[in-house]
């Protein structure tokens, strides 16, 4: 069966970097893209970008751009979201997805949650 | 961007009620259109596709309708289960956006 599996949650200070993982298993990794959202404390869902999982072509929502980074390695069916130089509303529930042949996410993550505090 | 203006943001409701979430979109968006149930920490799971196709597996106590611009969820009779939140996702175009959620507790 489909299955996405994040990196555990991670508390980091300002300044620092975070590196989550997103692995898939259960199809063919290289078929489906990725998306990346972001759920603050109480808020709402924000989507923050889809990588292309064929080329590794990465594409980022306005806001997400300059210390967000989408890569791969599809060596080990896996898809990661780096954030740098963190800032406290960097906090939040971190979730990834993949995309139907409709463009539709169909399968989630269970969330990261990324805590930046000093 | 498309902006959707999800309603309530929460309801109280009891089991075996009827319960009706509406999604709207600032501009047409077809179909393109899905509901999703969210539990806290655990992963979203996706209930409706196509704006009214039900994802296999799930009960057909849920139904989706709608086109263009105004969507609905509706859960027929409301299980001890599907206390949760709710929330709609257009993939009609980029960026993709998503409703502000309904949380459904229990009355």
């Amino acid at each position: 069966q489909v299955q996405l599996v994040q990196s555990g949650s991670e508390l980091k200070n300002p300044g620092a970097s975070v590196k989550v993982s997103c692995k898939a298993s259960g199809y063919t990794f290289t078929t489906h893209a990725i998306h990346w959202m972001r759920q603050a404390p109480g808020q709402g869902l924000e989507w923050m970008g889809w990588i292309n999982t064929n080329t590794g072509n990465p594409t980022y929502a306005q806001g997400f751009t300059g210390r967000f980074v989408f890569s791969l390695d599809t060596s080990v069916n896996t898809a990661y979201l780096q954030i740098s130089s963190l800032k406290a509303e960097d906090s939040a529930l971190y979730f990834c997805a993949r995309v139907d042949l409709q463009l539709l996410l169909d399968y989630w993550g269970q969330g990261t949650l990324v805590a930046v505090s000093s | 961007d498309i902006q959707m203006t999800q309603s309530p943001s929460s309801l109280s409701a009891s089991v075996g009620d009827r319960v009706t979430i509406t999604c709207r979109a600032s501009q047409g968006i077809r179909n393109d259109l899905g509901w999703y149930q969210q539990k806290p920490g655990k992963a979203p799971k996706r209930l409706i596709y196509g704006a009214s196709n039900l994802q296999s597996g799930v009960p057909s106590r849920f139904s989706g309708s709608g086109s263009g611009t105004e969507f609905t969820l509706t859960i027929s009779s409301l299980q001890p289960e599907d206390f949760a939140t709710y929330f709609c996702l257009q993939h009609n175009s980029y960026p993709r956006t998503f409703g502000q959620g309904t949380k459904v507790e229990m009355k």
